[in-house]
């Protein structure tokens, strides 16, 4: 149980195109989940919260007009990466709790050119 | 907001020896401590989690330490093999599955043969 799948696994993509990922909870239902972003070598940062039924919290310095976060169902995420610029090049990985735990995604690895 | 330090950021011991990872945090408000394990290009893998209200916890080979006053926890992995070389990340949360993980930076630990 408490399978987490993210698509797609990985996406390239020109710079200023959009681009969206999606994240299912596949076994549970979950009315949180969250977005993080890892870069080369480096840690996991969460860049926001993704509340069913309800706007997105993001964290500090992370722009809500380009990573735009819907979480229409309780097993359903996604998240849209609006024109989209080589820095935003990345791992992008969501989560989702289950009794007071986190389940990650595989997640999607993005490269705009 | 929370902040959790990691040391080391690299890790080599002997094949059999035993490896520890201490991390430390700010905010006296969290209380779930979980442990992860990422393998390159692959998503994290929890290997094990503590709670404030527990000082220590084990399972198998591995255990976490917790010492609340002094707001930091650490990784005891004994009798390393070759397959736990990875990189492993310390966390921290008020909430457990219902509230974003702030991370440590990882230790890329490496069991020499």
């Amino acid at each position: 149980g408490a399978v987490v799948s993210q698509h797609p696994s990985w996406v390239i993509c020109k710079s200023g195109t959009s681009v969206k990922i999606e994240c299912r909870s596949l076994d549970f239902q979950a009315t949180t989940m969250f977005w993080y972003r890892q870069f080369p070598k480096q840690s996991l940062m969460l860049m926001a919260t993704s509340n069913e039924g309800s706007k997105a919290t993001y964290e500090q310095g992370v722009e809500k007009d380009k990573f735009l976060i819907n979480h229409a169902s309780l097993t359903l995420s996604t998240l849209t990466v609006t024109s989209a610029h080589p820095e935003d090049s990345s791992f992008y990985i969501c989560s989702a709790g289950l009794s007071d735990t986190q389940y990650f995604g595989p997640g999607t690895r993005l490269t705009v050119l | 907001g929370e902040n959790v330090e990691q040391h080391p950021s690299t890790l080599s011991v002997q094949e059999g020896d035993s490896a520890v990872i201490k991390c430390t945090y700010s905010d006296s408000a969290s209380n779930y401590f979980p442990w992860y394990k990422q393998e390159l290009g692959k998503r994290p893998q929890l290997i094990i989690d503590i709670r404030s209200n527990v000082g220590e916890k084990k399972d198998q080979r591995i255990a976490v330490t917790l010492n609340k006053t002094a707001k930091h926890f650490s990784l005891h992995i004994t009798e390393t093999q070759p397959e736990d070389s990875a990189v492993y990340f310390c966390a921290a949360s008020m909430e457990g599955g219902a509230d974003g993980l702030t991370f440590g930076k990882g230790t890329h630990l490496i069991i020499q043969p």
